[in-house]
């Protein structure tokens, strides 16, 4: 049991270049989601998804897509790479709506735009 | 308005003492989660213990409690008998129940060192 896997760890690009960011979870979760962390600040959501075919926009969704064609992966894509998108990216997953679910992080993925 | 306060940027605590990592949260529903999470310098996000706000009595998991003060809208995290692995940084977050299932608000942080 891997929990929830993200690749690649660390990734330098140029602005204006796309990437995906991937992220797998064997826990047969519902809800996944993609947060960002800048320095000095917590977690912000990015995108979320309740189940596969379903996603959702959070707090700074503004140059990211997701998509969600299985239950097992939720791959987060910078379409046009811009120097504001430097930062940490974690993945996470949790099994279901209750409150108290524990949402499980991946370790991170760090993320360089020159 | 932020709906997780850490007041605290950094701690120093003495080995094998207790130690105290404030957080305040805002929130008008009436049913929400808090949670603590440890964050070390390698970078992965670990949970460390969760309150329910119709919870009636302080969450613990080992090491870790949460003074949970409804009324002063406070999770606070004690850490007893700290220890050198405790060096990290803790973040307090809180779901709500009515605004966005999967949506998990977190602080800034606090920086703890334990000192030998």
């Amino acid at each position: 049991n891997a929990g929830v896997t993200q690749t690649p760890k660390f990734q330098v690009l140029k602005t204006g270049q796309s990437m995906t960011l991937q992220c797998a979870q064997d826990m047969n979760h519902e809800y996944m989601s993609w947060y960002r962390q800048d320095p000095g600040m917590g977690l912000r959501l990015i995108h979320y998804s309740v189940g596969a075919g379903i996603t959702d926009q959070g707090e700074v969704p503004n140059g990211y897509n997701v998509s969600r064609s299985t239950t097992e992966d939720f791959p987060l894509r910078l379409l046009s790479a811009a120097p504001s998108q430097t930062s940490v990216y974690f993945c996470a997953s949790r099994r279901g709506s209750g409150g108290q679910e524990t949402q499980y992080f991946g370790p991170g993925t760090r993320l360089l735009v020159l | 308005a932020q709906k997780i306060t850490q007041t605290q940027p950094g701690m120093f605590v003495q080995e094998k003492e207790a130690v105290t990592l404030d957080c305040t949260y805002d929130t008008s529903d009436p049913s929400y989660g808090l949670f603590w999470y440890k964050q070390p310098s390698s970078g992965e996000m670990i949970f460390l213990i969760y309150q329910g706000s119709y919870d009636q009595q302080n969450a613990t998991e080992g090491r870790y409690s949460l003074n949970f003060q409804k009324a002063r809208k406070s999770a606070n995290l004690v850490i007893s008998a700290s220890q050198l692995g405790d060096s990290a940084m803790y973040f307090c977050a809180m779901r709500e129940a009515q605004t966005g299932a999967n949506n998990l608000f977190f602080g800034t942080g606090t920086r703890l060192t334990v000192i030998p």
